[in-house]
């Protein structure tokens, strides 16, 4: 069974240039997440999916940071213009969706971005 | 959810076990332990989860003491692949709805197995 799939692995882009992380849970998890990795640091949530709905993006900096889940499968973040404190590992983690303790989430490998 | 206390770092030898200390002494009653580990370069990954009773899977045990204030999870057997960072998370879970919920993570403890 595929894990959670996410592209590019690597980004390097200069500051106020736009960039696009994507995402593709495994088959059937209904649940979508987006976490910021800072260098030493626990992952952090940055927005959370039920389906094609955002129930948890209050940590989300809005102004220039967005996300979409199109048909409740693949979802894309995206940030721009990006900033030099956007250096970090981006990870999308899903989930059954199911209600209870064995709902646990799977994680893909991140994308490390690097703004210069 | 409550907040959780992990020593930064930890050694352990090649095919020892290895016991890895979380303390939650705010944790309340309907809120559950989870574990995950972050192997370097990798997302993190599930290991075991507890409410009251020890845990056991094919990856490792977890022992939550009486008053559920603290916990350790042991890794029976500890090879170099469980160099990793590991997680103590503590969290109530959704019983409604489509069952999503955010991991709170702190810093974790860094295991280092020696050969």
């Amino acid at each position: 069974e595929a894990g959670v799939v996410q592209s590019p692995r690597y980004k390097i882009i200069e500051k106020k240039q736009p960039v696009a992380f994507w995402c593709n849970p495994i088959s059937g998890h209904n649940t979508l997440y987006w976490y910021l990795q800072n260098l030493g640091q626990g992952p952090e949530l940055l927005i959370r999916y039920e389906n094609e709905e955002a129930v948890d993006d209050s940590q989300l900096p809005k102004d220039r940071f967005s996300a979409e889940r199109l048909k409740g499968v693949d979802s894309t973040l995206k940030i721009q213009p990006a900033e030099l404190g956007d250096s970090a590992v981006y990870l999308c983690a899903s989930s059954l969706g199911i209600a209870g303790p064995a709902n646990e989430q799977f994680f893909g490998p991140g994308t490390r971005l690097t703004v210069l | 959810d409550a907040k959780t206390t992990q020593p930064p770092s930890m050694d352990c030898a090649e095919g020892r076990a290895a016991n890895l200390p979380c303390n939650h002494s705010t944790i309340s009653g309907n809120e559950y332990v989870y574990w995950y580990r972050q192997i370097h370069s990798q997302g993190p990954q599930y290991i075991i989860h507890g409410l009251k009773n020890n845990e056991t899977n094919e990856m490792a045990s977890l022992i939550i003491t009486e008053d559920r204030k603290s916990s350790t999870l042991i890794l029976p057997h500890a090879t170099l692949r469980d160099t990793a960072v590991y997680y103590c998370i503590v969290r109530v879970l959704p019983y409604s709805g489509a069952g999503s919920y955010q991991l709170t993570f702190g810093k974790g403890t860094k295991l280092s197995v020696i050969p």
